[in-house]
Parts: C-alpha cells; sequence; structure tokens
C-alpha cells in the first residue's frame, strides 16, 4: 500500500530557531500533500494544503510566513517552523492520496514531535 | 465548509462488550469518510475507508456505515479487547483531492 514517510519524528529546538519537516511519498506521486497540527489530547487540525509546483493553500489563522512549505517534487513536501516559539510546540503530521488506490484513501506520516524549549 | 462531530469523546467498557462510535458530519456532500486509530504519542493508523457510494465497509471485527442523508457515520467494534484502547478518529473529504477534516476523536479504554 502507500506510504508516507515523514522525518524527524521528533525534534527539540531551541527558541527562535528553524526547524524542516520532511514528508515524502514512497512509492507513490502526489501532486497534493496535507500539513496538520495536533495538540495534546486534541484532533488534527489542517494547516495548509502543499500543492507541488506552486503556492501553498492555508487554512485561516495559520501564518504562512511562520510555517513555509515548499512542495519541489512529486515526492517531497517540507515544513519549515521558522523563529520557532515555545507555543509552537506540538505534533505536525503530514498526509498525501494516492490517486492509483483501488480505496482512493489517505495516507499519514508517523508525524513529527516539536519541542521548542 | 464541512464539520465532523464525534461522540462520545471518552468511552470505558469492560472486555468482550460489542460497541458503537458515532461521528457526524454537517455536510451531507461528502466524497468519503475515514475512519483512524490514534494510540498515545502515536500518528494515525486508516481503519476503513468509505467511499460516498458505499453504505459500509468491513475489517475483521470493525464495521463502519455511511449514511449521507442523515450525516451520520457508525464504528462498531464486535467483542472488544484491551489491545483496542485507543483514540479513534473520523475524519471526511467533500472532495476527491481535498484535505479530511477530522471529528476530535473518541476515546476507547477497554479493561480486561
Amino acid at each position: 500500500g502507500a506510504v508516507v514517510s515523514q522525518h524527524p519524528s521528533w525534534v527539540i529546538c531551541k527558541s527562535g530557531t528553524s526547524v524542516k519537516i520532511e514528508c515524502r511519498s514512497l512509492d507513490f506521486q502526489a501532486t497534493t500533500m496535507f500539513w496538520y497540527r495536533q495538540f495534546p489530547k486534541q484532533s488534527l487540525m489542517l494547516m495548509a494544503t502543499s500543492n507541488e509546483g506552486s503556492k501553498a493553500t492555508y487554512e485561516q489563522g495559520v501564518e504562512k510566513d511562520k510555517f513555509l512549505i515548499n512542495h519541489a517534487s512529486l515526492t517531497l513536501s517540507t515544513l519549515t517552523v521558522t523563529s520557532a516559539h515555545p507555543e509552537d510546540s506540538s505534533f505536525y503530521i503530514c498526509s498525501a492520496r494516492d490517486i492509483r488506490s483501488a480505496n482512493y484513501g489517505y495516507t499519514f506520516g508517523s508525524g513529527t514531535r516539536l519541542t521548542v524549549v | 465548509k464541512q464539520e465532523v462531530t464525534q461522540i462520545p469523546a471518552a468511552l470505558s467498557v469492560p472486555e468482550g462488550e460489542n460497541l458503537v462510535l458515532n461521528c457526524s458530519f454537517t455536510d451531507s456532500a461528502i466524497y468519503n469518510l475515514q475512519w483512524f486509530r490514534q494510540d498515545p504519542g502515536k500518528g494515525l493508523t486508516s481503519l476503513l475507508l468509505i467511499q460516498s457510494s458505499q453504505r459500509e465497509q468491513t475489517s475483521g471485527r470493525l464495521n463502519a456505515s455511511l449514511d449521507k442523508s442523515s450525516g451520520r457515520s457508525t464504528l462498531y467494534i464486535a467483542a472488544s479487547q484491551p489491545g483496542d484502547s485507543a483514540t479513534y478518529l473520523c475524519a471526511g473529504a467533500n472532495q476527491a483531492g481535498t484535505a479530511l477534516i477530522f471529528g476530535k476523536g473518541t476515546t476507547l479504554s477497554v479493561s480486561s
């Protein structure tokens, strides 16, 4: 089945630094990937839709200059948290859909736990 | 915009019980609905996907149904086991290629 690899699985960074998270579709091409954020004991909130070769579409309330998304190839999308602050500490998870799949389901990466100290 | 609601928020049952988790969505023009399982501190595991043209899907002890007219989906777990303890998330997409919108989940605890 479709596999989405997300890296790193966890990261601790100092306040003010930037962190890049990678999301790769391993065995399929994904023209669209999705980035979510999950705070403790809460559900997944869609942050943005990443489109290959074009600008990402951000959800209301998500700062595009803070959460930089790049989707330079059909198998890779990156999320960079710029000038991270403790309030950015969260679980970030990406998703893609393999349209070749008979069931057209969504596959999720294993997530990245970001802690900003 | 699609909104997804799940009830109950938490559920505790003894091992062996059959149980139903509920999910409701506001926009009946749903393209597909997917149920996931999430263990504490982990990512998502897809359980069942129901396309808009389908009414139910089954996998082992799990059965999910979709009623677009009433805006509801249910996840039925038969003969629950302690290993079923996790948070179950319901998510729907309105169009092919658009993002899944998630409910807040139901946290299930099955005691032995």
